[in-house]
């Protein structure tokens, strides 16, 4: 089993439309969570970290349910721009600090 | 300027020859990795460095090896170049354990 799955979609929707993203990770001991942003073969960049209590940024919703083992990523009114690969991203805390990545999911927004 | 800089940003070389990756941060983080992302495998994690001349080994360190002599550096080579090392090649930092990594705009290495 991955430490870090992800359903690698790609999910195609239209633009307005609400999407929603999961992921499992293996490692009860994980520490912290991120879901970060990869647009065509560039550098990934950080989107938002995961929190406990859940966290919010404008139409980006991220949650945390750590007795399932798993993370969401909730995109409401998609944008065309929104399009690009979501990727999951789970520090285990018992490797030192190393962050574990999911294969990536890929949303493509369409007018 | 990037925070997080990678050369050479493409690179085409043949088989049996040695390749180094250069990656050098502005963000003084101690905290350095190599990643390497194949298409439908993700990132997976080659080496990584807490400190200077500290080296640990990722999922994937065969065939390859690193040095960080400096907080700012940390370069990857490969001493034998194969074709199954072609691969878009990231350099991350970050500043501690759980926080998030910082990552170079990559190198695409093909082999051939």
């Amino acid at each position: 089993r991955k430490e870090v799955e992800q359903d690698p979609g790609p999910f195609n929707v239209p633009e307005g439309a609400t999407v929603a993203f999961n992921c499992t990770y293996s490692n009860s001991a994980s520490q912290s969570f991120f879901w970060y942003r990869q647009d065509c073969r560039k550098e990934p960049k950080l989107l938002m970290s995961v929190y406990s209590s859940g966290n919010e940024d404008g139409r980006f919703t991220a949650q945390l349910n750590r007795a399932s083992q798993y993370i969401s990523l909730l995109i409401r009114d998609s944008k065309l721009s929104d399009s690009a690969t979501y990727l999951c991203v789970v520090n285990p805390g018992n490797q030192g600090g190393k962050l574990i990545f999911g294969q990536g999911t890929e949303l493509s927004v369409k007018p | 300027d990037a925070d997080v800089t990678q050369t050479p940003r493409n690179r085409i070389t043949k088989t049996g020859k040695r390749i180094m990756l250069e990656c050098s941060q502005t963000k003084g983080h101690d905290r350095m990795y190599w990643y390497r992302q194949d298409p439908g495998l993700g990132l997976r994690l080659i080496y990584y460095s807490f400190d200077v001349k500290d080296i640990n080994k990722g999922e994937i360190s065969d065939g390859y090896s690193v040095s960080r002599q400096a907080q700012a550096k940390f370069s990857l080579s490969l001493e034998s170049a194969i074709p199954n090392q072609t691969a878009l090649y990231f350099c991350a930092t970050s500043r501690q354990m759980n926080t998030e990594a910082f990552f170079g705009q990559g190198t695409r290495l093909t082999v051939v």
